[in-house]
């Protein structure tokens, strides 16, 4: 299957300060791209999802000026949390998805995962 | 009511048992059905795809799913103990692009 990979794998940073989260998809072009968050023992919580060159579409109750989304190229879109609060510790998860296939399939491949950590 | 359903377990069998995760759903938008594993502290890994009524095999693995009834299914023949981790299952929204996820089954084979 599609590698996608993102950066850093664990962050610990203060309150007030901000966080980038890398996600590249390494062997195919993404023109869209998603981003999740997942609490213990929960399932996914789809924030964003993200379109190259276009503006990110945020999910109700995601405040998209909190949570920055840039999907610069076909290969890379950034998360950036901003002025981040212990509530917002969590895993975040990118996601991309390949170009519709001959049947019109679409094949949806994850990162490992960012695990953030606000003191 | 949730959109998926999908029973969080968890299960525990011996090594070697054929396992059945299962998830309903109720919107018929869903057109393209996913299977992902878990491991703690990881991503999800993709292990099947199918976008039709019936059967697709994979080595151990088997998806299965039933359109009329809303009802989709993985097997895995000859577990084995790295099999342990969480499944989810994820269906594809026609109209909105969204994957829909299961909230997950924990399974854990036993040597």
């Amino acid at each position: 299957g599609a590698v996608v990979s993102q950066h850093p794998s664990w962050v610990i940073c203060k309150s007030g300060t901000s966080v980038k989260i890398e996600c590249r998809s390494l062997d195919f072009q993404a023109t869209t791209m998603f981003w999740y968050r997942q609490f213990p023992k929960q399932s996914l919580m789809l924030m964003a999802t993200s379109n190259e060159g276009s503006k990110a579409t945020y999910e109700q109750g995601v405040e998209k000026d909190k949570f920055l989304i840039n999907h610069a190229s076909l290969t890379l879109s950034t998360l950036t949390v901003t002025s981040a609060h212990p509530e917002d510790s969590s895993f975040y998860i990118c996601s991309a998805r390949t170009a519709e296939g001959l049947a019109g399939e679409y094949e949806q491949y994850f990162g490992p995962g960012t695990r953030l950590t606000v003191t | 009511q949730k959109e998926v359903e999908q029973d969080p377990g968890p299960l525990s069998v011996p090594e070697g048992a054929i396992v059945s995760l299962n998830c309903t759903y109720s919107n018929s938008a869903f057109q393209y059905f996913m299977w992902y594993r878990q491991y703690s502290r990881k991503g999800p890994e993709l292990l099947m795809y199918t976008y039709s009524s019936g059967n697709k095999e994979d080595g151990r693995f088997t998806a299965q799913v039933d359109k009329s009834s809303k009802y989709i299914s993985l097997f895995i023949r000859d577990s084995q103990p790295s099999d342990s981790a969480t499944y989810l299952c994820a269906m594809m929204d026609r109209n909105t692009g969204k994957l829909i996820f299961g909230q997950g089954t924990t399974l854990q084979v036993k040597p």
